[in-house]
């Protein structure tokens, strides 16, 4: 079956340190993977899309990096701001018309 | 920046009731979604769209739901008739492409609450 499992399922920081979130996942045949942020009450927002070729993405203070061959992701965060406290989900996309595979979310709060 | 809008923004309705939410997807998009999210759970796929017609849908889209596209704009997901285990976020989301190379845009949501 299809999953994605992120951990851990939340984690509070102080301001102006750094995390990194991961991500498993069992999606195959594998597309690309995406980290979306969700503040609460709000739409997904798109961090990064990395396919199968790609190992490292960042997008700002966000660095993504993907392991294919493990099945493994992670979202580090750099010099976490109050603003980044949101959740922070995983997503897969397999091949063809296949739905998008949501994982549950890391709640992160950053704390001054 | 071109955006994905969703109204209403919070609709409150008795179970039983007919529901209609109303999306306007990005307007050069090509590939229509909606998600839910029961408060506190993840993302859940609903259905996708295509050439006016559904190309995907869970087990959740049952006959109780639908979707048109009545305008060339406009975008609905219809409950007909709405249950309590209906209260959730609703997504509408849209892409230039095929999901599997795309960006897919999410609107800020419809709250829905069945009392």
């Amino acid at each position: 079956k299809n999953q994605v499992e992120q951990s851990p399922q939340s984690l509070i920081i102080l301001e102006g340190k750094n995390c990194t979130l991961q991500c498993n996942y069992t999606v195959s045949p594998f597309s690309n993977l995406r980290w979306y942020k969700q503040d609460t009450g709000r739409g997904p927002v798109s961090l990064t899309i990395m396919t199968f070729s790609e190992n490292t993405k960042s997008n700002g203070r966000y660095t993504a990096t993907l392991d294919a061959d493990t099945k493994q992701s992670s979202l580090h965060i750099t010099a976490s701001q109050l603003s980044d406290s949101a959740s922070y989900i995983c997503v897969v996309s397999g091949r063809g018309n296949t739905p998008l595979v949501f994982g549950k979310g890391t709640r992160l709060s950053v704390i001054a | 920046e071109p955006e994905v809008t969703q109204t209403p923004s919070h609709q409150v309705t008795q179970m039983g009731q007919e529901v209609i939410l109303r999306c306007v997807p990005i307007s050069n998009h090509l590939y229509f979604y909606w998600y839910r999210q029961i408060l506190g759970q993840k993302v859940e796929f609903l259905v996708s769209f295509y050439n006016n017609e559904i190309s995907e849908k869970s087990e959740i889209f049952d006959d109780q739901f639908s979707v048109e596209r009545p305008d060339g704009s406009n975008f609905t997901l219809k409950i007909r008739s709405t249950k309590l285990e209906d209260s959730a976020m609703y997504f509408c989301a849209s892409s230039e492409v095929r999901l599997n190379t795309g960006e897919l845009f999410f609107g800020e949501g419809s709250r829905l609450t069945v009392l």
